[in-house]
């Protein structure tokens, strides 16, 4: 059983559009996140959520916009896709806020052309 | 100054070799400290958590020096399986919450 799923693995596409990315967890964790990783493979987080609020933002631009409909759940949308944008983003969870280990997803490697 | 910075790499070294990272951070508040295993194309993982009185799993040993704020993963008898990218790891609490700040990570290429 895959403890942290993602989808789409690979997303391809133009620069303006909007795209998700969906993401869930089977591990009954409360805390999960959105990391980037860009080209030069440097990890930095996005969003953390906590029982489905939003505790961190990493001051990323407003057309990233996170949503959890549940605990289990934390989805990423983008709207206006840029050319910079083009990264593998991670989810993530862990079992609360804090210092525990983070479960990281298989990723989705987003292509902006 | 970086948050967390690490050793650039890669370090490229034979089988069975002793091969050691180094990792500094900023914050002297942090409190947690891991390092992180990223093998090529896939996610993070995680390799050890690091103790203040240093720990040892296996043929990995991580140290802490809080004083100079550095943080060391020695890695001995070296398999090819080791080859991966090792990502430094420390914690950063804000009113907001807290979050793991990941460094740029340190390639090893383990060869026969």
């Amino acid at each position: 059983d895959t403890a942290v799923s993602q989808t789409p693995k690979y997303l391809v596409t133009q620069m303006g559009n909007d795209k998700s990315i969906k993401c869930e967890q089977n591990l009954g964790h409360d805390t999960m996140y959105w990391y980037k990783q860009d080209s030069k493979k440097f990890l930095k987080i996005m969003f953390s959520y906590n029982n489905k609020e939003l505790i961190i933002n990493e001051t990323v631009p407003n057309r990233f916009s996170p949503k959890s409909p549940d605990k289990a759940h934390l989805n990423l949308h983008i709207n206006s896709l840029e050319l910079g944008d083009s990264a593998v983003y991670f989810c993530a969870s862990s079992p609360g806020q804090g210092t525990y280990e983070q479960y990281f997803g298989p990723g989705t490697r987003l292509t902006v052309t | 100054r970086k948050e967390v910075e690490q050793d650039p790499g890669p370090f490229n070294v034979p089988e069975g070799a002793t091969v050691a990272f180094n990792c500094t951070y900023s914050n002297s508040a942090s409190q947690s400290f891991f390092w992180y295993r990223q093998d090529c194309r896939k996610e993070p993982k995680l390799l050890m958590s690091v103790y203040s009185s240093g720990n040892e799993d296996g043929r990995f040993t991580a140290q802490l020096n809080r004083a100079s704020q550095y943080i060391s993963l020695l890695i001995r008898d070296s398999k090819l399986s080791d080859s991966a990218t090792y990502l430094c790891v420390v914690n950063r609490d804000s009113q907001a919450g807290t979050a793991l700040i990941f460094g740029k990570g340190t390639t090893l290429s383990v060869s026969s």
